[in-house]
């Protein structure tokens, strides 16, 4: 199966900074990518999609960068509530769907 | 809007009993993958299906069998259960292979 990769953390920072988490995949084929946001003992919920070079909502952007098969996760004026594990997907499956996870980047952030 | 359904919630089941985990999509959704989370763990893909048919298996043990129904709803049959196979267990639906897919709350399942 194709990897994708991320930096597991956890990453501590204080509110209002600025972080930015890595994910590498394996494998060019991937049409799209998608962040997920999981708190503990929850199921994943969507946080981006990523079809071309890049989506910004509010205070998160990502970027995609096909030359260097990496895509980023920006987070800007950190917030308590923003502590969670952001999951890194890519979508390899043409029309039948193949989602393959990465393991996920814990964030903590301290008041 | 609609989201995805799982059932049950939670599920207690002693050793080699079986189980049957329940996913309905969100509506006009074809596409239905299963997942299973163990404690600190990353989802570990087990099987998905695309229009009633598999369409990728993962990690799924021979103990486990799933498939997707006339109406897109997915079960997930897990037999001789074993302590290990306690976990969240969780599904998500998809509308075509390019979109977003969204996950359901998950069954909890508990083997003592």
């Amino acid at each position: 199966r194709k990897e994708v990769e991320q930096d597991p953390g956890p990453f501590n920072v204080p509110e209002g900074a600025t972080v930015a988490f890595n994910c590498t995949y394996s494998n060019s084929a991937s049409q799209s990518f998608f962040w997920y946001r999981q708190d503990c003992r929850k199921e994943p919920k969507l946080l981006m999609s990523v079809y071309s070079s890049g989506n910004e909502d509010g205070r998160f952007t990502a970027q995609l960068n096909r030359a260097s098969q990496y895509i980023s996760l920006l987070i800007r004026d950190s917030k308590l509530s923003d502590s969670a594990t952001y999951l890194c997907v890519g979508n390899y499956g043409g029309s039948q769907g193949n989602l393959i996870f990465g393991k996920g980047t814990k964030l903590s952030v301290k008041p | 809007a609609a989201g995805v359904i799982q059932s049950p919630r939670h599920l207690i089941k002693e050793k080699r009993e079986t189980a049957t985990l329940k996913c309905y999509p969100i509506p006009r959704h074809d596409t239905v993958y299963w997942y299973q989370q163990g404690p600190g763990q990353d989802p570990q893909f087990l099987i998905s299906f695309y229009e009633k048919m598999q369409s990728d298996k993962g990690s799924i043990p021979d103990r486990f069998s799933a498939q997707q129904f006339s109406d897109y709803h997915s079960e997930l049959n897990m037999s001789s259960l074993e302590l290990g196979d306690s976990a969240l267990y969780f599904c998500a639906s998809q509308r075509g292979g390019y979109t977003e897919a969204f996950f359901g709350q998950g069954t909890r399942l508990t083997v003592v």
